[in-house]
């Protein structure tokens, strides 16, 4: 089956600093990637929706300039925390849905990145 | 009120028992529907689509009740390896967004 991987699968850094998370699809091309966060115990939350070579879509209440993505390929989204807060730390989850694809259960999930953020 | 709302159990089971929860959810227009399965700290895995006439995959029975706006999952037989949260997803419109529930939490003992 179609595989997404992640990188970091995790990451504690200090607050200020700015932390990339890599999500690749293995053996697909995805037009769309989506970036998804979950706090404990909480559901997952869309932050944004990542269209290769257009702007990133962003959920309300997500701060597009905090939360920095690129989708510069069919292959690979990276999204950039940038100045990171405690507040930031949480489970970071991507999925992808392969090129032609119209159905909403062809969205492939990555393994997620923890994000400790000190 | 949110958009979709799970009871989060947890429900603790003895291995070979039956096990059902539901899940409801709030926008009418709601479209597609799914149970997803998450283990802890790991990704959600699709565990099976729901459709209108309900199915069944193997001991999981998935149904929909749209007039009530609910759906539900039903477990038969337990293992041990059920001890998972199953999401409940859903998808309100054309763009493929899933908007997921907090997850129930079921637990089956030995």
């Amino acid at each position: 089956g179609a595989v997404v991987s992640q990188h970091p699968s995790w990451v504690i850094c200090k607050s200020g600093t700015s932390v990339k998370i890599e999500c690749r699809s293995l053996d697909f091309q995805a037009t769309t990637m989506f970036w998804y966060r979950q706090f404990p115990k909480q559901s997952l939350m869309l932050m944004a929706t990542s269209n290769e070579g257009s702007k990133a879509t962003y959920e309300q209440g997500v701060e597009k300039d905090k939360f920095l993505i690129n989708h510069a390929s069919l292959t690979l989204s990276t999204l950039t925390v940038t100045s990171a807060h405690p507040e930031d730390s949480s489970f970071y989850i991507c999925s992808a849905s392969e090129v032609g694809t119209r159905n909403t259960d062809t969205q492939y999930f990555g393994p997620g990145t923890r994000l400790t953020v000190l | 009120r949110k958009e979709v709302e799970q009871d989060p159990g947890p429900f603790n089971v003895p291995e070979g028992a039956t096990v059902a929860f539901n899940c409801t959810y709030s926008n009418s227009a709601s479209q597609s529907f799914f149970w997803y399965r998450q283990d802890c700290r790991k990704e959600p895995k699709l565990l099976m689509s729901v459709y209108s006439s309900g199915n069944e995959d193997g001991r999981f029975t998935a149904q929909l009740n749209r007039a009530s706006q609910y759906i539900s999952l039903l477990i038969r037989d337990s293992k041990l390896s059920d001890s998972a949260t199953y999401l409940c997803v859903v998808v309100t419109s054309n763009d493929y967004k899933l908007s997921f529930g907090a997850g129930t939490t079921v637990t089956v003992r030995a």
